[in-house]
């Protein structure tokens, strides 16, 4: 079956600009996590989505970053003004159990490289 | 404040020998331990799990050891093989409504022929 999916696979822009990350969770999944990987280190949470609404947004690092999932599929990352340390692996999983432990499917991820 | 440790960067093993990798803790709430693989380009992979109430769990050539009061854990791979090239990645959840996990820094592992 088809597993989690991201796009764009790779995104380079440059400094200032806004940029919208999308993912496209395992159908079913009620829960939604995005992560950011960055060079070297295990991926960090930024925020966690049950259904619709954002349960979780502890770790988006400022207001710069902003995620919606309005029909509870779908999920745009949205960053605004981006930085050179925005540059990262943008992780986004799926789950198909509430809190907790669960499995959490990821897509491949989505390369932001900010110039 | 890195609450998991991966302090290995990188492991080298021959093939059909034991693999064994380690993961260190600070956050005694942790009430599941995950590792992950990822190969280059794809997302992280769920391999096994243990729960904070057991301290060892096996599926196949894969077994995780937890020893709560050093706050370690470790994935032994056995015999390991070639294809088990690849970054792993420990991984602990805090009981809560998330479910969000707290990841280590990885480790590469290299599998020769």
């Amino acid at each position: 079956g088809a597993g989690v999916s991201q796009t764009p696979s790779n995104k380079v822009t440059e400094k200032g600009k806004y940029v919208e990350l999308r993912c496209d969770p395992i159908s079913g999944h009620t829960a939604l996590y995005w992560y950011r990987q960055s060079l070297g280190q295990g991926p960090e949470f930024l925020i966690y989505f049950q259904g619709t609404g954002a349960a979780d947004d502890s770790g988006l690092p400022n207001d710069r970053f902003f995620a919606v999932r309005p029909e509870g599929s779908v999920s745009t990352l949205k960053i605004q003004r981006t930085e050179r340390g925005d540059s990262a692996v943008y992780l986004c999983a799926s789950s198909s159990t509430r809190g907790s432990y669960n499995e959490q499917f990821f897509g491949p991820g989505t390369r932001l490289t900010v110039l | 404040d890195q609450q998991v440790k991966q302090n290995s960067p990188s492991l080298s093993v021959q093939e059909g020998r034991i693999s064994i990798l380690n993961c260190d803790y600070t956050n005694s709430m942790f009430d599941y331990f995950l590792w992950y693989k990822k190969y280059p380009a794809e997302g992280p992979t769920f391999l096994i799990s243990i729960s904070s109430i057991k301290d060892k769990n096996e599926d196949g050539r894969f077994t995780v050891f937890l020893n709560k009061s050093a706050k370690h854990l470790s994935l032994h791979i056995v015999p390991s093989q070639p294809g088990d090239s690849a970054v792993y990645f420990c991984a602990a959840s805090i009981p809560s409504n998330t479910g969000k996990l707290i990841f280590g820094q990885g480790t590469t592992l290299q599998v020769k022929p």
